[in-house]
């Protein structure tokens, strides 16, 4: 079944340590999105891609990384800079671009020890 | 600037009612769409139903319907014959022209009761 599979589930940073979280989609879509959700709140866009090679700032990039090197693939850098990343992670996809995230991943919890 | 306001931090339902969910929301752009997504306690963002700001008619997705009021700039989710699968997290969303900056709302806690 086609869908979108993000890694690990769980995922511990200790401080000043860079992690990175997977997103791999066997969708053939071509947009690939990063959001953060934290609690109380609604998703908030980190970065988008509208095709390989090609990513742009959401609203709150700061402390974050990305790369489009394969259409499958866009993973996710929580660099030392982002102060605050305890939060869930929701990768999402959609067909092509101007259309809006059809199908998202089942997320990836990240918190400080 | 987009925003949603989803006003019902939580909803209680009984088993077979229907239910409906607010949202409103603020655009500038002259062409947008509405979404409704739901997110059950496992995690994953469900798609379910899309309104197009120049669509004529509401939009229905089997139990689903969106009641679009554009004057108002209201596009509550309306739920019928609830079920106990239900019970979940459903975020209102908006997106402007391009498709990419979609704005989503703080989201409504809804519980079924049997």
């Amino acid at each position: 079944d086609g869908g979108i599979t993000q890694s690990p589930k769980y995922l511990f940073r200790k401080e000043g340590q860079n992690v990175t979280l997977s997103c791999e989609q066997n969708l053939n879509h071509d947009a690939m999105y990063w959001y953060r959700q934290d609690p109380g709140q609604g998703l908030r866009l980190i970065y988008y891609s509208q095709i390989v090679n090609d990513f742009q700032k959401g609203d709150i990039a700061e402390g974050y990384s990305v790369s489009r090197e394969k259409k499958e693939s866009f993973p996710l850098t929580v660099t030392s800079a982002q102060k605050n990343p305890t939060a869930f992670y929701l990768c999402a996809s959609s067909l092509r671009q101007g259309v809006q995230p059809q199908h998202f991943g089942d997320g990836t919890r990240l918190s400080i020890l | 600037a987009q925003k949603i306001t989803q006003t019902q931090p939580g909803m209680f339902v009984q088993e077979k009612e229907a239910v409906t969910l607010d949202c409103t929301y603020d655009t500038s752009d002259p062409s947008y769409g509405l979404f409704w997504y739901k997110q059950p306690s496992s995690g994953e963002m469900i798609f379910l139903i899309y309104q197009g700001s120049y669509d004529q008619q509401n939009a229905t997705e089997g139990r689903y319907s969106l009641n679009f009021q554009k004057a108002r700039k209201s596009a509550n989710l309306v739920i019928s014959a609830s079920q106990l699968g239900d019970s979940a997290m459903y975020f209102c969303a908006v997106t402007g022209t391009g498709g990419f900056k979609t704005i989503f709302g703080a989201g409504t806690r809804l519980f079924v009761k049997a």
